[in-house]
């Protein structure tokens, strides 16, 4: 069946512009994360959502990055006023439930920033 | 708090020979671990996955890793290294109650023909 999907796959911005991220879960998980991998570097936590609520945005490095699944199936993942600290890979990813603790978190490919 | 720390940040070993990737972690409660393989352009694929029944882990492609509480350790392992295993290979945790992942920061395996 068709994993996760992410779109677009890379991104260019100019310093300061909006973007906005796609991630297109596995059909009837119900559990969506968030992770940003800088380059080098293993996946950082940003967000984690639960069919449409958002239990936890720790991970969110600042307010300008906003994360929505308002039908609790695909997400957005939006950055304002890019900076190039935020060029990375952002990886999508999904499970089954929402616990116990045991379930698999299955990855989509990433999107590529790139903030000029 | 949770973490994990790989101890090898690239790895090179011959094709045919033994595969050793070093992990090691910290979790406050009885953790989950995992082995994923990220390869070029690539998702993050699962390896395999330990949660507290057989300490010793059988994963896909002939990977295995093995559970030791008294060494806070998860290392994977390799009979035999194929070409096709060159990748990078992360090791993360997940403590219980807690369902976010926390990621190494990665080993890179080559594999010399």
């Amino acid at each position: 069946g068709a994993g996760v999907s992410q779109s677009p796959r890379y991104k260019v911005a100019k310093r300061g512009q909006d973007v906005a991220l796609r991630c297109d879960p596995i059909s009837g998980h119900v559990s969506l994360f968030w992770y940003q991998q800088a380059l080098g570097q293993g996946p950082e936590f940003l967000t984690y959502f639960q069919n449409e609520a958002q239990l936890d945005k720790s991970g969110l490095p600042s307010d300008r990055f906003f994360a929505e699944r308002p039908e609790g199936s695909v997400s957005t993942l939006k950055i304002q006023r890019t900076q190039q600290e935020d060029s990375a890979v952002y990886l999508c990813a999904s499970s089954l439930s929402g616990g116990p603790s045991t379930d698999t978190q299955y990855f989509g490919p990433g999107t590529r920033l790139t903030v000029l | 708090a949770q973490s994990v720390t790989q101890l090898d940040s690239h790895v090179s070993v011959s094709e045919g020979t033994p595969v050793l990737l070093r992990c090691n972690y910290s979790s406050s409660y009885s953790p989950s671990l995992f082995w994923y393989v990220q390869h070029p352009n690539k998702g993050l694929q699962l390896l395999l996955k330990y949660t507290s029944a057989a300490t010793l882990v059988k994963g896909i492609n002939g990977f295995e890793a093995e559970f030791k509480k008294s060494e806070t350790s998860f290392h994977l392992t390799k009979p035999s290294a194929h070409m096709s295993d060159a990748a990078e290979y992360f090791c993360v945790v997940r403590a219980f109650g807690n369902e976010k992942l926390t990621f190494g920061t990665g080993t890179r395996l080559t594999i010399i023909p």
